[in-house]
């Protein structure tokens, strides 16, 4: 059975720090992995996807790696700012096809 | 606007009553699921459809029963509530049972009183 782990489970940092959240997966077959955002109370906004043939994927001041072999994905966020407080959750597609399973979510506070 | 919309977004009930969520995706999608995030704001699924069929159906209740009418369209009908059953429940739509990546709805809050 799929089982996502990430870490930190919270995160308080300053303004401008550039900052790296994880993800783990014990099963390594899986279709993609994909980064979300949840802002309290809202529903989720996919951030990134990437396919298990990549390694990587940038989308602004974002930046996701996926180790499909080690089962290891980390978002990178650059220059922190206020509004990139939220939830992150980390989630997989595993191949057996029609199931997204997710990380409990890293929690990320960045102070003015 | 592209969307995967639910409604309603905020539903308060009695214990005992019987409620429907209902969800709506313009993408053109082929699969729908039902996620439910419980106070701990883990999310986990409980149902996927692709093309009006029923593929996965997780440990829930069979209180809880889904509904597709047609690939754009995905209920989820609730029987019985219980308090338990208070949680944020969201719909999400994927292509080719998620080979492209998901997107999802903006939740229901359900409360159960």
């Amino acid at each position: 059975k799929q089982e996502v782990t990430q870490i930190p489970a919270a995160l308080s940092v300053p303004e401008g720090e550039n900052l790296v959240l994880n993800c783990s997966f014990t099963d390594s077959a899986i279709y993609n992995l994909q980064w979300f955002r949840q802002d309290p109370g809202k529903g989720l906004t996919s951030l990134l996807l990437i396919q298990s043939s990549q390694r990587e994927q940038t989308s602004g001041r974002l930046n996701a790696s996926l180790d499909k072999s080690s089962g290891r994905s980390t978002l990178y966020i650059a220059a922190s700012q206020p509004g990139d407080s939220a939830t992150y959750l980390c989630a997989v597609t595993e191949t057996s096809g029609s199931r997204l399973t997710f990380g409990e979510g890293t929690q990320l506070t960045v102070n003015p | 606007d592209t969307a995967v919309s639910q409604t309603p977004k905020y539903l308060v009930t009695q214990m005992g009553n019987d409620k429907s969520i209902k969800c709506e995706q313009n993408l053109g999608h082929d699969t729908m699921y039902w996620y439910k995030q419980d106070s701990k704001k883990f999310l986990k699924i409980m149902f996927s459809y692709n093309n009006k069929e029923l593929i996965i159906n997780e440990t829930v209740p069979n209180r809880f029963s889904p509904k597709s009418p047609d690939k754009a369209h995905l209920n989820l009908h609730i029987n019985s509530l219980e308090l338990g059953d208070s949680a944020v429940y969201f719909c999400a739509s994927s292509r080719r049972q998620g080979a492209k990546g998901y997107t999802f709805g903006s939740g229901t809050r359900l409360t159960v009183v």
